[in-house]
């Protein structure tokens, strides 16, 4: 059974910079394939692609926010971690990261999400 | 990258089928056999639908199905249950090796 967990601040002051946690179960980061990734939404708004990381540390990362934007992922711990540079308001969303599986560009399992508000 | 395009909302009574739009360009929905679909309640997370443009996860409804059209993806739903209201979202894979989503569609059973 595949599990994924965001974990991270709920709240962080503009300018300073969010790192996430994504730690999941029932799967391998590993497995040849496998990748996951991070999705946000802003509250009413719609959900917005961030960035992937694949078994063989592959990277991908949304255009429009790349220069913001460090996937990593940590094995042996089953975790995958984002961070985002320069929060501002409009980074005011719920993340979510997800399973992608082999050679799909789909999402099959999501976390539950973490909202995060930016705000002094 | 821009958001792919999608009807703000689309209604429909119990029992009737609906069909919901997703239209891109020919270096994302238009290239590529990599649109999949999902379903959002209320503060709740995604669930995937459909992917690869028609293919059924394990557990999904038949009633829920997926094509494509040149640069448009379409997801119907037929039999429509008071269950299906939610909104629903495409993605697809672009030729920059990226993903992007739909802007969304929110499905109201009257």
């Amino acid at each position: 059974q595949i599990t994924l967990k965001e974990s991270g601040p709920t709240l962080v002051k503009p300018t300073q910079t969010l790192t996430l946690t994504c730690t999941f179960s029932g799967f391998s980061l590993s497995t040849s394939g496998v990748g996951v990734g991070w999705i946000r939404q802003p509250p009413g708004k719609a959900l917005e692609w961030l960035a992937l990381i694949y078994w063989n540390d592959d990277k991908r990362y949304s255009p429009s926010l790349k220069s913001r934007l460090t996937i990593t992922k940590d094995t042996s711990k089953n975790q995958v971690v984002l961070t985002m540079t320069n929060m501002d308001p409009v980074d005011t969303a719920t993340y979510y990261c997800a399973h992608q599986p082999t050679t799909a560009w789909d999402f099959d399992y999501w976390g539950q999400g973490t909202l995060v508000t930016v705000s002094s | 990258q821009s958001a792919l395009t999608q009807p703000a909302s689309v209604s429909g009574s119990p029992g009737q089928s609906i069909t919901i739009s997703c239209t891109g360009t020919s270096s994302d929905v238009g290239g590529y056999n990599y649109v999949s679909w999902y379903q959002q309640h209320p503060g709740k997370a995604p669930k995937l639908m459909i992917y690869d443009v028609s293919n059924r996860p394990s557990g999904v409804s038949n009633r829920f199905s997926g094509s494509k059209s040149g640069n448009t993806a379409s997801l119907t739903i037929s039999g429509l249950q008071a269950e299906d209201e939610a909104d629903y979202y495409c993605s697809s894979y672009t030729s920059s090796s990226t993903l992007v989503f739909g802007t969304g569609t929110k499905v109201t059973v009257l």
